[in-house]
């Protein structure tokens, strides 16, 4: 079955960088699409960005662009989100999703970021 | 396109027939999704395509809606329905509603 394990929860400094990772079982990554999202507990979901991983292609909201970078290893089917210059905003949860024509069925469980020193 | 979601928060009691409802900024042409997200949990698809049912979903959940105005009907309210409950569109971009919080009287 499709499984998506997300890295464990991060503790950062202001103005640092983290990178999470989502590893995938369970279906063909290397021809998937994979989507990261932020929650902020209590309130809504933002959609961050989507990588293609055949070709590493991404695309992004443009809310994120310059603050998350979307990679892949195809080798161990597994998805990052590299999020840099962290501020106590940045601070939330954050979830990897895999798509199926534009709505997402199956989600990692989501890894806590706090930014704080 | 921005989604609204009404009620923000809804109490009801155990069998009640419940109504959620979402309301697009612009057509959504029936690119619309429901998500329910527990407590500290990720959100779990319900329904895609304003009506289609995920495999694994109790029959109990329905959606229907067109145009930029979209319901998600629990027909007999459970105690592990409690939640909170996000629409979706993808139509143009990818947004989620505020959420309507469900509670048990």
């Amino acid at each position: 079955q499709v499984k998506l394990q997300q890295s464990g929860a991060e503790l950062v400094k202001p103005g640092a960088s983290v990178k999470l990772s989502c590893k995938t079982s369970g279906y063909t990554f290397s021809t998937s699409y994979m989507s990261w999202f932020k929650q902020i507990p209590g309130q809504s979901i933002e959609w961050i960005g989507m990588i293609y991983a055949g070709d590493g292609g991404t695309g992004y909201n443009q809310k994120f662009k310059g603050k998350a970078t979307l990679t892949v290893d195809t080798s161990s089917s597994t998805a990052y989100m590299d999020l840099s210059s962290l501020t106590t905003e940045d601070s939330a949860v954050y979830f990897c999703a895999k798509p199926t024509y534009g709505y997402f069925d199956y989600w990692g469980q989501g890894v806590m970021v706090t930014v704080s020193s | 396109i921005q989604l609204t979601q009404s009620p923000s928060l809804l109490s009801a009691s155990v069998g009640d027939r419940v109504t959620l409802s979402c309301k697009g900024s612009q057509n959504i042409n029936n690119y619309l999704a429901w998500y329910q997200q527990k407590l500290g949990e990720a959100p779990k698809l319900l329904i895609y395509n304003t009506n289609s049912l995920q495999t694994g979903i109790p029959s109990r959940f329905s959606g229907s809606g067109s145009g930029t105005d979209y319901t998600l009907t629990i027909s007999s309210l459970q105690p592990e329905d409690v939640a909170t409950y996000f629409c979706y569109q993808y139509n143009n971009g990818f947004t989620f509603g505020s959420g309507t919080k469900l509670e048990i009287k």
